[in-house]
């Protein structure tokens, strides 16, 4: 099955600190995402990037940069995370098919 | 743009009983609908999609049907079980089955004894 690993799986953050949430997929796809979870707001998307070396806003861009040094990689920052940021994170790649989801990132701020 | 609007929130439902999770859409073009499921501490999977030639998706027990003239894709099951318990979203893409997602905002559905 079509693999996204997430990297940390859970990160407690300071308020104004900077944090770097990872993804890595192995399946050669495209497309990679970043959602963003909610209880009463589902998931929205963050970022997401369909070549290496660009990247595209999504519905909530404000106060998140994205990174995709490869196919295979694709970094969310938040350079000054703030209290409304504390949120579980997803990434996610797609190739012409579905979209595979990775495990999470469940982001605290302080 | 492209929106869905779903049942949200809680739903409780006695094992044995019918599943009815409804989703409508708005969209400039003709999209692809999706149904995932969330589990506890697990990522969202692809449980139905939307076929073209307008054949119903079904996938363990679950079916929804596409009905362009009303713009909805509900999902169904004739009968609950405990295992379904789950977060469970509506979703659109206007580019085909691999393409960016609009999530409605979920419905967690929880099956009692």
């Amino acid at each position: 099955e079509a693999a996204v690993t997430q990297s940390p799986r859970s990160k407690v953050a300071v308020t104004g600190g900077k944090v770097t949430l990872s993804c890595h997929q192995t399946n050669n796809h495209d497309y990679m995402y970043w959602y963003r979870q909610d209880t009463g707001h589902g998931l929205r998307l963050i970022h997401y990037s369909y070549v290496a070396d660009s990247t595209e806003k999504g519905d909530i861009p404000d106060g998140y940069k994205a990174s995709r040094p490869s196919q295979e990689n694709f970094s969310l920052i938040l350079e000054l995370a703030s209290l409304s940021q504390t949120a579980v994170y997803f990434c996610a790649s797609s190739g012409t098919e579905e979209v595979f989801f990775g495990k999470g990132t469940r982001l605290t701020v302080v | 743009g492209d929106s869905v609007t779903q049942t949200e929130g809680l739903v409780t439902l006695t094992e044995g009983l019918p599943v009815m999770l409804n989703c409508t859409y708005q969209s400039t073009y003709s999209p692809f609908l999706f149904w995932y499921v969330q589990h506890l501490n697990e990522a969202p999977k692809l449980l139905l999609k939307s076929f073209t030639d307008n054949k119903r998706p079904e996938h363990q027990g679950f079916h929804a049907t596409l009905h362009k003239s009303s713009s909805s894709f509900h999902l169904q099951k004739s009968s609950a079980q405990l295992s379904d318990s789950a977060l469970y979203y509506c979703a659109l893409s206007d580019g085909g089955t691999g393409s960016k997602l609009s999530f409605g905002k979920g419905a967690k559905l929880t099956v009692s004894p």
